[in-house]
């Protein structure tokens, strides 16, 4: 069974302040790890993927993997009233015929307060 | 087109009715993959798509979700005989191939049922 666990929130942070989302998973075998946000109505949207341990920045995002003890977690930095949505975090596991699908987890409610 | 295309966007179907949703991915996209979100929930896996090969289907929750890609690009998920608890918004997502590539989300086909 695949499992994907985050806090549902809501997590409010103050604008301009880091905050940090965080995602443990069940599956060893899992081999990319992604950060999607999704606003109220609309489709969830791509912003980090993170395929080895460590980090990865991208602008004001940093991925972080640790596999050792199967967590991933997502820093925005200087974080903006416009990030406010749901994070949420995925999994993919491969197997002999490809990809499996993601796995979600059922998202963070991020609240940036102005 | 130039992202994922899902229709309708919005149905309200009556207890019983059978309904079919529409997804046509990014172009030269092989995989193609359906998920149920319910409110509040991250997106449920429910089949993959390589080609017109279903190489998935373990997510469909009973035998009357049915679906299919005859020509490996347009897909169409039909539920037959709609229960309350099929309301979700089933999103449709493309990727040039499955593992470790990015996956497109269309905006989702909103299903109510009444």
């Amino acid at each position: 069974q695949k499992e994907v666990e985050q806090n549902s929130g809501p997590l409010s942070v103050p604008e301009g302040a880091i905050a940090s989302l965080n995602c443990t998973y069940s599956d060893r075998g899992s081999q990319s790890f992604f950060w999607y946000r999704q606003y109220s109505g609309k489709s969830p949207e791509l912003i980090m993927s993170i395929y080895s341990n460590g980090d990865k920045e991208d602008g004001r995002f940093t991925a972080q993997l640790n596999k050792a003890s199967q967590y991933v977690s997502l820093l925005i930095r200087d974080s903006q009233p416009s990030d406010s949505a749901t994070y949420l975090c995925a999994v993919e596991v491969y197997s002999g015929g490809g990809a499996d699908g993601l796995t979600f987890g059922k998202g963070t409610h991020l609240i940036i307060q102005p | 087109g130039a992202g994922v295309s899902q229709s309708p966007r919005y149905k309200v179907a009556k207890r019983g009715q059978d309904v079919a949703l529409r997804c046509d991915p990014i172009s030269g996209h092989v995989s193609l993959f359906w998920y149920q979100q319910a409110l509040g929930q991250g997106p449920e896996f429910l089949t993959y798509f390589q080609n017109e090969a279903q190489l998935d289907k373990s997510g469909l929750p009973s035998d009357r979700f049915f679906a299919e890609r005859p020509e490996g690009s347009v897909s169409t998920l039909k539920i037959q005989r709609t229960q309350q608890e099929d309301s979700a918004v089933y999103l449709c997502a493309s990727s040039y191939t499955g593992a470790g590539n990015t996956i497109y989300f269309g905006e989702g086909s909103w299903l109510t049922v009444v």
